[in-house]
């Protein structure tokens, strides 16, 4: 089946420093998503991408949809207490009927103050 | 405006127990309907989902089910509950095929013991 490499897998950064994650993997996708989880809650849906090339933001978070349609990363600014959590990467190939996402493993981030 | 609910947030059950969580969804017809797991820690497990009323795709064997009894309800259940089925269960929602973002709802902590 298709698998998601995310990386790194923990990361701490000091209050006001960028991050910056990827998600690769060996097949395409045609949709990419980005979620992040606090502690004992679900995922919250960040930025969808669907189209190749695709840059958008949300705020101090901005996602890319690489060209090959294998890869996407996730850049958060000047990066804040709050920003602590569990972010995750979901691909989807929305072929023959398939309703599957599939999920990194997440990338932990804390943020030292 | 759409809302998922899962309950309990929170259950402890005995080895050999049975299990019922119960999701359900409002302000929207139709759902596409998951169900995953979630290990302390790790990244989310599609266990089931399901396209409509009464149509379950499994896609990890298990001793867990589920059913779909009505349009908006998605309920897991297991006959006897084993310790390696503790976890953060959580239900997630999309409107269909020509949408690809999944919502997710606050999910349930299991312990079992």
């Amino acid at each position: 089946g298709q698998q998601l490499n995310q990386s790194p897998q923990s990361m701490f950064i000091q209050e006001g420093e960028d991050v910056s994650m990827n998600c690769t993997s060996s097949s395409i996708f045609n949709t990419w998503l980005w979620y992040k989880q606090d502690p004992g809650e679900g995922p919250v849906l960040l930025i969808a991408l669907y189209k190749a090339g695709e840059l958008t933001s949300n705020g101090r978070l901005t996602a890319q949809f690489g060209i090959t349609r294998k890869d996407s990363f996730l850049n958060i600014s000047a990066s804040i207490p709050s920003d602590v959590g569990i972010y995750f990467c979901a691909g989807l190939y929305s072929g023959a009927g398939s309703y599957q996402l599939t999920f990194g493993k997440g990338t932990k981030l804390s943020v030292i103050p | 405006s759409q809302t998922i609910h899962q309950w309990p947030a929170t259950l402890v059950q005995p080895v050999g127990s049975p299990l019922s969580l119960e999701c359900t969804v409002e302000g929207t017809s139709n759902p596409n309907l998951y169900w995953y797991r979630q290990a302390a820690g790790r990244g989310l497990q599609l266990l089931f989902y399901s396209v409509g009323i009464g149509q379950i795709s499994s896609e990890v064997p298990q001793n867990l089910s589920a059913s779909r009894p009505q349009d908006r309800q998605f309920i897991l259940s297991s006959k006897k509950l084993l310790l390696s089925d503790s976890g953060f269960y959580l239900c997630a929602w999309t409107i269909g095929s020509s949408y690809n973002e999944q919502f997710f709802g606050p999910g349930t902590r299991l312990t079992v013991l």
